[in-house]
């Protein structure tokens, strides 16, 4: 599982409040990528990072913003949570030598 | 822009037959990665196989193989000799091999194994 770990697994929460997600890897893989899982959309791109402090937007980046202060954590901040925003959110690493990406178990969010 | 698109929804195959999930992509690098993923009912994603589009040759991961067309931008994954653990989703995506290592998906197709 290339050592990432996703936190919280499941949060519940209420529209306008800020959500943060963490995502901690132990192998200190370069390139680390937020997407959200929702039916019938599969997985889109938010962000992702190819190293310390450079991110970059994917196709789905409104409402969201990510920081990377450490190459072991990736955040994922939703200022201000909206319903839309209700999905399975799932942290990923890329692995430069073979080309692999490697998932988290993901995070239930529940806007409510 | 890279696009992915899977245009199967849902298939279903019997126990022990074999089945072709098909996935066509657009991409303008000239040097990226295409994949399969599975996602089984409990959620984790979990890597079936992978291709280099500068190889030829297809990739095979035991009952699994691919069926990669460069030209006509095909990369259908073929599951032979179907287990019941094969019911899941199948993701297909491209990724970038350059610096910039985005990585596109399908949307997906639901897979039945039946008994």
């Amino acid at each position: 599982d290339a050592g990432i770990t996703q936190s919280p697994r499941h949060k519940v929460t209420e529209t306008g409040t800020p959500v943060t997600l963490r995502c901690h890897q132990t192998e200190n893989h370069r390139y680390m990528y937020w997407y959200r899982q929702d039916p019938g959309h599969g997985l889109r791109l938010i962000h992702y990072s190819y190293g310390v402090k450079d991110t970059d937007k994917g196709e789905v980046s409104d409402g969201y913003s990510v920081s990377r202060s450490k190459t072991e954590d990736f955040l994922l901040t939703l200022e201000s949570a909206t319903s839309s925003q209700t999905s399975v959110y799932f942290c990923a690493i890329s692995e430069i030598r073979s080309g692999k990406l490697f998932f988290g178990s993901g995070t239930q969010l529940s806007v409510l | 822009a890279q696009t992915v698109t899977q245009s199967q929804p849902e298939m279903s195959v019997q126990e022990a037959e074999t089945v072709t999930l098909s996935c066509t992509y657009d991409t303008s690098e000239n040097n990226y990665y295409l994949f399969w993923y599975k996602q089984p009912p409990s959620r984790q994603m979990i890597l079936v196989i992978r291709q280099e589009a500068y190889k030829q040759q297809n990739a095979t991961e035991n009952r699994f193989s691919v069926n990669f067309q460069k030209a006509a931008k095909s990369f259908s994954l073929k599951i032979s000799d179907s287990q019941l653990g094969d019911t899941a989703m199948y993701f297909c995506g491209v990724e970038n091999a350059g610096n910039n290592r985005k990585l596109i998906w399908g949307l997906g197709t639901s897979l039945a194994v039946n008994p």
